[in-house]
């Protein structure tokens, strides 16, 4: 079982549509990522939190905007998308220190429409 | 030049034969070396990490590292049909978050 978890696992949007994925983690770590990956591809890092705060943001459309409620929670808000953003997004987390393994959720599959 | 390369695939081994695969990185830098199984349409999975030259066992798998080279490389010892799968290498810095992934190689076991 993976102690990283991701909702919903599916979602599908029209593009005037606002939803949120929603990732959480018990694994006590404090870094978090979003990664986006497509078909046949490896993953894409979008975004990584350390502690709480945006520490890199990989010059992802503002279409796309993160949160970190708290030390265990991370929020990928969406809105306005196009349908080249469907794709499998993924959260990860680590220990707050580069180079730690990256522990990936199940990922929500979304799809615009 | 691609910062992590994968040997390219599809790589297709009878059970219980040994799968082998290979990754060579370009940044000399890189201290920590990943490799993830990931089945079709799920997410990826770490099954193994590495952070000193020489062989790391864990069950059926072997990792095996050589800095000098820049090579990493993935043994499954009696490959067995769950084992199919895309097998993605991933390196990084000790001082970076930012993994950094080669194009993976999918593996099939022929029962």
């Amino acid at each position: 079982d993976t102690e990283v978890t991701q909702t919903p696992k599916h979602l599908v949007m029209g593009m005037t549509n606002k939803k949120s994925l929603k990732c959480e983690q018990h694994m006590g770590h404090r870094a978090m990522y979003w990664y986006k990956q497509k078909a046949k591809k490896p993953p894409e890092l979008m975004f990584v939190y350390s502690y709480e705060k945006l520490s890199i943001n990989e010059s992802v459309p503002s279409r796309f905007s993160p949160e970190c409620p708290n030390s265990s929670l991370l929020n990928l808000h969406l809105h306005a998308l196009q349908p080249e953003d469907s794709a499998l997004y993924l959260c990860a987390s680590s220990q707050p220190v580069g180079g730690w393994e990256q522990f990936f959720g199940p990922g929500t599959r979304l799809t615009v429409l | 030049q691609k910062e992590v390369e994968q040997n390219s695939g599809p790589l297709s081994v009878p059970e219980g034969a040994i799968a082998s695969l290979n990754c060579t990185y370009s940044d000399r830098g890189s201290q920590s070396f990943f490799w993830y199984r990931q089945y079709s349409g799920k997410s990826p999975e770490l099954i193994m990490s590495i952070y000193s030259n020489g062989d790391k066992e864990d069950g059926r798998f072997t990792a095996q590292l050589n800095k000098a080279s820049q090579y990493v490389s993935l043994l499954i010892r009696d490959s067995q049909p769950s084992d199919s799968a895309t097998y993605l290498c991933a390196v990084n810095r000790v001082d970076d978050y930012k993994l950094s992934f080669g194009a993976g190689t999918t593996v099939t076991v022929r029962a």
